[in-house]
């Protein structure tokens, strides 16, 4: 199975900021991988699909990058609303896997 | 608009079964895969399966293999995951998710999540 490892695994914040999130693969995933944001007692909800393609729907604001073992997930001015948790996902094969979580709260 | 609409919560016993039902409405339920995925209160998401609306094929984690079956059913656009021998560590909220495989493989949208609670 692939691992996927975010750090970190929470973070304090304050509106405005600039916040990077990083997950990395135990193995190589190409692009396959996806970004969702969860709120509390919530669905997680898609932001980032193939490494960097922002869903329709999402805010400018949140963006993807990388390829091979390591990604990032960048808020480039947080807002009020972005304080929740995002979690990685690959889906280079299967069994598809998350990332442990990254809880990002108000600073 | 595209939604999924899940069944609402169960309590069971250990050892018993539970069949979760998932509802899609507004695309076309036959050309999509659909994936399960739980979540135990205050942890991290656990991908359990798929399943494609399209040919019936399943894949399911090794975890749960022999004790779950997802299954769908056309004619209603409906997606069920049943789970068997009940634990109590399958205490969780259970998600269905329809598979995008466009420009990707990514889960969306997902249904708000049934709270299944196991417990003598």
């Amino acid at each position: 199975d692939i691992q996927m490892i975010q750090s970190p695994s929470s973070l304090s914040a304050s509106v405005g900021d600039r916040v990077t999130i990083t997950c990395r693969a135990s193995q190589t995933i190409s692009n396959y991988l996806n970004w969702y944001q969860q709120k509390p007692g919530k669905a997680p909800n898609l932001l980032i699909y193939a490494a960097s393609s922002l869903q329709s729907g999402v805010p400018s604001r949140f963006s993807g990058s990388g390829s091979g073992t390591d990604f990032t997930l960048t808020i480039s001015s947080l807002q009020p609303e972005d304080f929740a948790t995002y979690y990685c996902q690959q889906s280079y094969s299967t069994p598809r896997t998350f990332g442990q979580g990254t809880k990002l709260e108000i600073k | 608009q595209v939604q999924l609409v899940q069944s609402g919560a169960e309590v069971k016993k250990p050892g018993a079964s539970v069949r979760v039902s998932c509802k899609a409405s507004g695309f076309t339920f036959g050309t999509y895969g659909f994936t399960w995925v739980r979540q135990a209160p205050g942890q991290g998401l656990e991908w359990m399966g798929w399943i494609s609306a399209y040919s019936g094929n399943t894949n399911y984690a090794q975890n749960i293999q022999g004790r779950v079956t997802m299954t769908t059913d056309t004619s209603t656009s409906t997606v069920y995951m049943e789970l068997r021998s009940l634990r109590s560590d399958d205490t969780a909220v259970y998600y269905c998710a329809r598979v995008v495989t466009s420009g990707g493989n990514y889960f969306d949208p997902w249904g708000q999540g049934t709270l299944v609670t196991v417990s003598s």
